[in-house]
């Protein structure tokens, strides 16, 4: 089945520089990429996504980059705010088009 | 509002006490699904349902029921919790035919003993 990969677990910035969380998946087939983000006690929200077709979507602060080659992927967030403070989570869709997740990496923006 | 609501929000049991954790959307959506997220683990797929009538294992379906008779509700149904069952459960739904663009309900905090 398909093997997610989310680096790094834990990452702290300071507010206004730039954040970026890495992922890796294993089956070639995957074609859907979503990125959710979790704050404390809810549950995951739909940030952005990208398909295997595109190699690179933004919104505003927010851009998702996508190496079918290498397979990974990468959540990249700009002049970051202490909102932007959550649990950040990566997904791939694998044969059966369902998702697997990756381990989830909690941002912390320092005022 | 449009959501996707869970109930209940918490809940504490004992081994082998049945128990339903319902999940309703109210946005007409076709596809639903239950995750639960461990620590370190992410979120792992229990079941999921394409349609009404329609149910399928995901990656952890084992101790765990669901059935889809409405297109609204999704319960969650543990016939004989366990502590190993210990989690936090999320239902989800999403407008098209698959987990893509998916809702997320706020969450149950199931503990069995």
């Amino acid at each position: 089945g398909e093997n997610v990969e989310q680096h790094p677990s834990t990452l702290s910035v300071q507010e206004g520089d730039s954040a970026v969380i890495k992922c890796t998946y294993s089956d070639s087939a995957s074609n859907y990429f979503p990125w959710y983000k979790q704050e404390l006690g809810k549950g995951p929200q739909l940030i952005i996504d990208i398909r295997s077709n595109v190699g690179e979507k933004k919104d505003q602060r927010i851009a998702v980059t996508l190496n079918k080659t290498a397979k990974h992927f990468s959540l990249h967030i700009t002049e970051t705010q202490p909102e932007d403070s959550a649990v950040y989570f990566c997904a791939a869709t694998d044969s059966a088009r369902q998702l697997t997740f990756g381990s989830g990496t909690q941002l912390t923006v320092l005022p | 509002e449009a959501q996707v609501t869970q109930n209940p929000r918490y809940l504490i049991t004992v081994t082998g006490k049945k128990l339903t954790v319902t999940c309703s959307q109210n946005m007409n959506h076709e596809y639903m699904s239950w995750y639960r997220q461990d620590p370190g683990l992410g979120l792992r797929q229990i079941y999921y349902s394409m349609n009404v009538e329609v149910t399928d294992k995901g990656d952890v379906p084992e101790g765990y029921k669901v059935s889809r008779k409405e297109k609204r509700n999704f319960p969650l149904i543990l016939e004989s919790p366990s502590p190993n069952q210990t989690s936090l459960y999320f239902c989800a739904s999403s407008p098209r035919t698959g987990p893509y663009e998916q809702y997320f309900g706020p969450g149950t905090r199931l503990t069995v003993t």
